[in-house]
């Protein structure tokens, strides 16, 4: 049974660096094939990907974002971790992890977390 | 960026009504594309993947279809016959390049 668990803060100011994990069982990142990513909504709005890392290390990000964001894994831990620095009031969403299978199918998805933009 | 557009971007429907939602691409994607299911408050669900396979665990009403002109531009997510349980919002995904993109989304609410 695979399961995705977001976790990080709720509330962040302006400028600040926003540090979400995404702790995952059921697969391992080291699988050919696997990857997990990050997938946001604003309130109200649609769908928006933001990174994906693969099992081989491979790293894609969403050109527009990708000055700000990292995106590492952990695969004893079975973590994956996506930073996002200075934040802006228009970065708050909710943040979904998912597990991604190439070439970016998500089939199964954290709750998700909603973090707040705000000082 | 691919872009993908959907429409309608809401509709009214009765229980037991057929239902379409296409998906339009801003270039061809070849099959490269999903369909979600999104209920308020809650995580998106994976339906259909590579344009007309049927993830697992989902029923048979729900089908997904590409062009017939083979443009790969042009898909179409369609319900057989709604269910109470199919009101949601359902988007489309390309995955045949990064950025993946997703469509804007299709409110399917009770008539």
């Amino acid at each position: 049974q695979i399961t995705l668990k977001e976790s990080g803060p709720t509330l962040v100011k302006p400028t600040q660096t926003l540090t979400l994990t995404c702790t995952f069982s059921g697969f391992s990142l080291s699988t050919s094939g696997v990857g997990v990513g990050w997938i946001r909504q604003p309130p109200g709005k649609a769908l928006e990907w933001l990174a994906l890392i693969y099992w081989d290390d491979d790293k894609r990000y969403r050109p527009s974002l990708k000055s700000r964001l990292t995106i590492t894994k952990d695969t004893s831990k079975n973590q994956v971790v996506l930073t996002m620095t200075n934040m802006d009031p228009v970065d708050t969403a909710t943040y979904y992890c998912a597990h991604g299978v190439v070439p970016g199918k998500f089939g199964y998805w954290g709750q998700g977390t909603l973090v707040t933009v705000s000082s | 960026d691919i872009q993908m557009t959907q429409s309608p971007s809401s509709l009214s429907a009765s229980v037991g009504d057929r239902v379409t939602i296409t998906c339009r691409a801003s270039q061809s994607i070849s099959s490269y594309l999903n369909w979600y299911q999104q209920k308020p408050g809650k995580a998106p669900k994976l339906l259909i993947y590579g344009a007309s396979n049927l993830q697992s665990g989902v029923p048979s009403r729900f089908s997904g279809s590409g062009s017939g002109s083979g443009s790969g531009t042009d898909f179409t997510l369609a319900i057989s016959s709604l269910q109470p349980e199919d009101f949601a919002t359902y988007y489309c995904q390309q995955t045949y390049n990064t950025p993946l993109t997703f469509g804007g989304g299709t409110k399917v609410e009770i008539k």
